[in-house]
């Protein structure tokens, strides 16, 4: 256990219909991540906070997908009106980097969601 | 639960053997690796890591070497245990945000 903890740990959904996750990240770390892993592949990178400040967004992430982390700890990820391509493993991670340019990244179990 | 990489390049090796995993990134830029293992229905869990100004790091029964003239990156498991199963991926630190995964590796230990 890596301290980052997700909710649900699974989720399935018709398609339409919208799904939010949860994140709550190692309580003293100020970066939160948001990953997705099809099957058979690496995560890729979704979005990412640095406290309450989203700093960066992939092109994966379309905007029917949106990510909050209101008060810079726990982040919510949001997919509307869901598709079955958005079949996957999303994970998040927590960093806090104490050397300047090294970034340790703590991995949840991740939230396995199925659109049917 | 679900298993992580179904068509993944394969290691098999016998219990108690070395195991070397290899990677390749990307980008000569990156200045952080780190080495995940994943297990089938977890998360990465993180393994070690390599700044880029060394080209050897050792931890516990696990050594990574990185050589960046090649932009290559190998994971060394001492004396492999069946509990060492897992997909194992490399990922590279361009700055201080996103990490980007290598393809995956599958190790199976075998007795």
């Amino acid at each position: 256990d890596t301290g980052v903890s997700q909710n649900p740990r699974h989720k399935i959904t018709k398609r339409g219909q919208n799904v939010t996750f949860r994140c709550d990240p190692i309580s003293e770390h100020n970066r939160l991540y948001w990953y997705r892993q099809t099957l058979g592949q690496g995560p890729e990178f979704l979005t990412y906070f640095q406290n309450e400040a989203q700093l960066e967004k992939s092109r994966l992430l379309s905007d029917r997908f949106s990510a909050e982390r209101p008060k810079g700890s726990f982040s919510t990820l949001e997919i509307q009106r869901t598709e079955q391509g958005d079949s996957a493993m999303y994970l998040c991670a927590s960093s806090s980097p104490i050397n300047a340019g090294y970034n340790e990244q703590f991995f949840g179990p991740g939230t396995r969601l199925t659109v049917l | 639960g679900e298993s992580v990489g179904l068509h993944l390049p394969t290691l098999s090796v016998q219990e108690g053997d070395n195991s070397i995993i290899n990677c390749a990134y990307s980008n000569s830029a990156s200045d952080y690796f780190i080495w995940y293992k994943q297990e089938s229905g977890k998360g990465p869990q993180f393994i070690i890591d390599i700044r880029s100004n060394m080209d050897k790091r050792q931890g516990q029964r696990v050594t990574v070497l990185l050589n960046k003239t090649v932009k290559h990156l190998s994971l060394q498991i001492a004396a492999t245990q069946p509990g060492d199963s897992a997909v194992y991926f490399c990922a590279e630190n361009i700055g201080t945000d996103k990490l980007i995964f290598g393809t995956g590796t599958r190790l199976q230990v075998f007795p």
